[in-house]
């Protein structure tokens, strides 16, 4: 059974910084990896998606790795912004597995 | 293009009523999946519908189903309604499905659901 960690589960950083979160999960045989980002009270706002044949994918000022082998994913936000404040999730898909496995998530809060 | 739309987007209700929530896909998507949100589990699996046809369920109790309709919209039903089914229900729908194609979800708004 594919299980899904998130660490931390919060982080309060002031406005400026990179960071840095993490992304863990036990069946290293994924079809892909997802990161959300989810607004209080809101649905999910998808971020990235990485294909298990794929190490990243960037989105702005977003890039997200993946180390399969490892079962290891990265999400790293460069000069974070007070509006970068949410809780960030990641899921997996497992082959042909028609469902995601989510972590907990990581709340993030950034000071002005 | 629309994405995924969930109504009603709030709900109140009196243990052992039942409910019945809407998620229409975005145009052209097949796959719909539903999942609860709570603060204690957080997001946990309901079911997978393609074409109609439900092929993957989560664990959970009978009282929860669901069904897709020929235009890809789909409904889910909770029945005989516990406290403990208060939770934000997430609709998402994909080309194929998850694990499958390019997979990417594409989420709701959400429904809230409050038992009381």
């Amino acid at each position: 059974k594919q299980e899904v960690t998130q660490i931390p589960a919060a982080l309060s950083v002031p406005e400026g910084e990179n960071l840095v979160l993490n992304c863990s999960f036990t069946d290293s045989a994924i079809y892909n990896l997802q990161w959300f980002r989810q607004d209080p009270g809101k649905g999910l706002t998808s971020l990235l998606l990485i294909q298990s044949s794929q190490r990243e994918q960037t989105s702005g000022r977003l890039n997200a790795s993946l180390d399969k082998s490892s079962g290891r994913s990265t999400l790293y936000i460069a000069a974070s912004q007070p509006g970068d404040s949410a809780t960030y999730l990641c899921a997996v898909a497992n082959n042909a597995g028609n469902m995601l496995t989510f972590g907990g998530g990581t709340r993030l809060m950034v000071k002005p | 293009k629309a994405g995924v739309t969930q109504t009603p987007r709030y709900l109140i209700k009196t243990r052992g009523q039942q409910v019945t929530l809407s998620c229409s896909p975005i145009s052209g998507h097949r796959s719909v999946s539903w999942y609860q949100q709570t603060p204690g589990q957080g997001l946990q699996f309901l079911f997978e519908y393609f074409s109609e046809t439900q092929r993957n369920k989560g664990n959970f109790p009978g009282r929860f189903s669901g069904r897709q309709f020929s235009n890809s919209r789909s409904e889910m039903n909770v029945s005989t309604l516990e406290l403990g089914d208060s939770a934000l229900y997430l609709c998402a729908s994909s080309l194929e499905g998850p694990g499958r194609g390019m997979g990417e979800a594409f989420f709701g708004q959400g429904t809230r659901l409050t038992v009381v």
